[in-house]
């Protein structure tokens, strides 16, 4: 089934600092999202982009489908940025495959 | 603003004992999905469903029942609770089809002693 694979594990970063994370999955995607989980566990929709370059508010995802990788650009970070970022990837298949997670801490 | 509601927000459980976690939705969404959340290992699907009265199997399904009666409703059952089964739970659900964003609910942590 469907791998997905998220770097880093965890980052930390300054206030302001722009931060890159990464998803790399194992086989075509008809859909993947972005997804935030808050320090105390809610989970919310960043964006969805299967393809090409979304943009929202301080995101940006980029995902080029032929080479299985999709990345999430937060510019200008802030505290309130800290939390959990998953992706998330539906192949051929009815429902979504998530990666681990990149844990960020964006400290003052 | 679409709402996914999930009780208990917290439960323990005696091993080998029976565990219904409930989830309710007001979204109209035709799927529903059970995941749980274990360090390391991220999301996992438990069970999903795309119409009342049927469910269908995910990539962890093993120990685990669901039961949809109808479109608002999906339960999660855990007839012989074990150790393993300690997670945090989540429902979630989506319109149509999951290319559709997930609505999810705000976790069931368990822990089953």
């Amino acid at each position: 089934g469907q791998q997905v694979q998220q770097s880093p594990a965890s980052l930390v970063l300054q206030e302001g600092e722009n931060a890159e994370l990464q998803c790399n999955f194992s086989s075509t995607a008809t859909q993947l999202q972005w997804f935030y989980q808050s320090p105390g566990g809610s989970l919310v929709s960043l964006l969805s982009n299967p393809s090409g370059t979304k943009h929202t508010g301080r995101l940006t995802s980029t995902t080029v489908t032929k080479e299985r990788r999709s990345s999430l650009h937060i510019s200008s970070s802030q505290t309130t940025d800290s939390g959990t970022y998953l992706c998330a990837i539906e192949d051929s298949g009815t429902y979504q495959r998530f990666g681990t997670g990149t844990k960020l801490q964006v400290v003052p | 603003e679409a709402a996914v509601t999930q009780s208990p927000r917290s439960k323990v459980a005696v091993t080998g004992g029976k565990v219904t976690l409930s989830c309710h939705q007001t979204n109209n969404h035709d799927y529903m999905y059970w995941y749980r959340q274990d360090t390391g290992h991220g999301l996992r699907l438990i069970h999903y469903s795309y119409v009342a009265d049927s469910t269908e199997k995910g990539d962890i399904p093993d120990g685990y029942k669901a039961s949809r009666p109808s479109q608002e409703n999906f339960s999660l059952i855990l007839e012989l609770a074990s150790l393993s089964q300690t997670a945090v739970y989540f429902c979630a659900s989506s319109d149509k089809s999951s290319a559709e964003t997930l609505y999810f609910g705000s976790g069931t942590r368990l822990t089953v002693l």
